[in-house]
């Protein structure tokens, strides 16, 4: 049984840019979701994907995007980044239909912006 | 509103003392509640969650925590601390079971002295 795989670990891009997270569900997952971790601080709730449809949303602004693809890998874009958007960005996977909300995260990419 | 609050920020204990790790919630319906814990640049793990059965709930690594309802509280707990126990730990809910997004607490980091 894989993990949740995410890539780049790291990244450093510059204000105003884009960028694109990529995520691999844990085998047997269906439905996965975003995380803001900013430095010294817990993860907040971006989006949550199932079906490969936007089902959730936390407070954050539409600049931040998402996909999900028929093998329920995942995306997180970024638009026109802000020196806050620096963090560590944590994406989990689960499956929708069991009561047991089992969560898998993977490691993070650590973006900085400059 | 803070669903979530971790009380201190950080905590030390020395090699073999008890750890004590506390979290509280707000919630006007019954939660499920979880612990997570993560070591540095590492994502996260879960050591045990709470979804209705069990107001004992066991986990890995030595862990347990206990769901009082009548104090909103859901603290961790560990007889014996070991040096590899040294992490930030994060207390997180579910308030909203059909979004299932989990919000976290800002942690409280571990130290263990020898």
């Amino acid at each position: 049984e894989t993990g949740v795989t995410q890539s780049p670990t790291h990244l450093i891009k510059t204000r105003g840019q884009q960028v694109t997270l990529r995520c691999s569900s844990q085998s047997g997952h269906n439905t996965v979701s975003w995380y803001q971790q900013a430095l010294g601080q817990g993860p907040q709730f971006i989006f949550q994907y199932y079906r490969e449809e936007e089902n959730g949303r936390g407070n954050f602004p539409p600049r931040f995007s998402g996909l999900q693809f028929p093998n329920y890998s995942s995306e997180l874009n970024v638009n026109a980044l802000e020196l806050d958007d620096s963090a560590l960005y944590l994406c989990a996977s689960s499956l929708a239909s069991t009561s047991g909300y089992g969560y898998t995260f993977g490691s993070g990419t650590r973006l900085t912006v400059v | 509103a803070q669903s979530v609050t971790q009380l201190g920020s950080h905590v030390s204990v020395s090699e073999g003392a008890l750890v004590l790790l506390r979290c509280n919630y707000s919630s006007s319906v019954p939660p499920y509640l979880f612990w997570y814990v993560q070591y540095p640049n590492q994502g996260l793990q879960l050591l045990l969650k709470y979804t209705s059965a069990a107001t004992l709930v066991k986990g890995i690594n030595g862990f347990e925590a206990e769901f009082k309802k009548s104090e909103t509280s859901f603290h961790l707990t560990k007889p014996s601390a070991h040096m590899r126990d040294a992490a930030e730990y994060f207390c997180a809910v579910i308030l909203d079971t059909g979004r299932r997004a989990l919000t976290f607490g800002s942690g409280t980091r571990l130290q263990v002295q020898p």
